[in-house]
């Protein structure tokens, strides 16, 4: 079975900190991306990596930072946590070919909580 | 712009049938997917349709018309584990995922 881990299930932190969340995949995929949900708006994407050292920014990217050093590891970093990036962080990852390969699978979660 | 669009909130009986609908309007089409997500858990792969048609897998069906832009997600026997929030998501042009904001389905005995 894939597995996809994240470092924290909870987190609480202070405006101003540094905060990474760190993923990891075992089944060797390529793709890796961060999700953040907020209710109501369903999933969101932040950032998005096909490949290792190669980072793309998807939709609500301002605030964040991502690296992937190693094909396993996508990191997200917010360089300075503010109260409205309090929400419940999605790392997801897939295998880079056609068909359902497309399928996403989660880890379970960081619900980041920033005060 | 892309749109999915899901209703907000279902109601359903234990035992009963319930049918989630799903319309899109993206740049470009390669599959539709089914999640589902328990509260405070991440989403699990339920259903992959990228031909028209209905896709039967156990309690749970979706079906697909792209000609429509549109989907649903059948599930049948429900059971109170079914209670659950349901992602709909297309596969653009890009081949990015482009979701919906998700039915919370409510099951009451």
């Amino acid at each position: 079975d894939v597995k996809v881990t994240q470092s924290s299930r909870y987190l609480v932190k202070r405006t101003g900190e540094k905060v990474f969340l760190e993923c990891v995949q075992d089944m060797d995929h390529e793709n890796m991306f961060w999700y953040r949900q907020d209710p109501g708006l369903g999933l969101r994407l932040i950032y998005f990596s096909y490949d290792v050292k190669m980072k793309e920014k998807g939709d609500i990217p301002e605030g964040y930072s991502v690296s992937r050093e190693k094909k396993e590891r996508f990191s997200l970093i917010l360089e300075s946590a503010s109260t409205n990036q309090t929400s419940m962080y999605l790392c997801a990852s897939s295998r880079y070919s056609d068909g359902s390969s497309y399928e996403q699978y989660f880890g379970p979660g960081t619900r980041l909580t920033v005060t | 712009g892309q749109n999915i669009d899901q209703p907000t909130e279902m109601t359903a009986t234990e035992g009963a049938i319930v049918q989630i609908n799903c319309t899109y309007q993206t740049s470009g089409f390669n599959g539709l997917f089914w999640y589902q997500q328990h509260a405070g858990e991440a989403p699990t792969f339920l259903s992959y349709n990228v031909l028209d048609g209905l896709e039967e897998k156990g309690r749970f069906s979706s079906f697909l018309s792209r000609s429509k832009g549109y989907s649903y997600l059948l599930l049948k026997e429900l059971q109170m584990k079914d209670s659950a929030s349901y992602l709909c998501a297309v596969v653009d042009s890009n081949y990015q995922l482009i979701w919906g904001a998700g039915t919370k389905l409510i099951i009451k005995p």
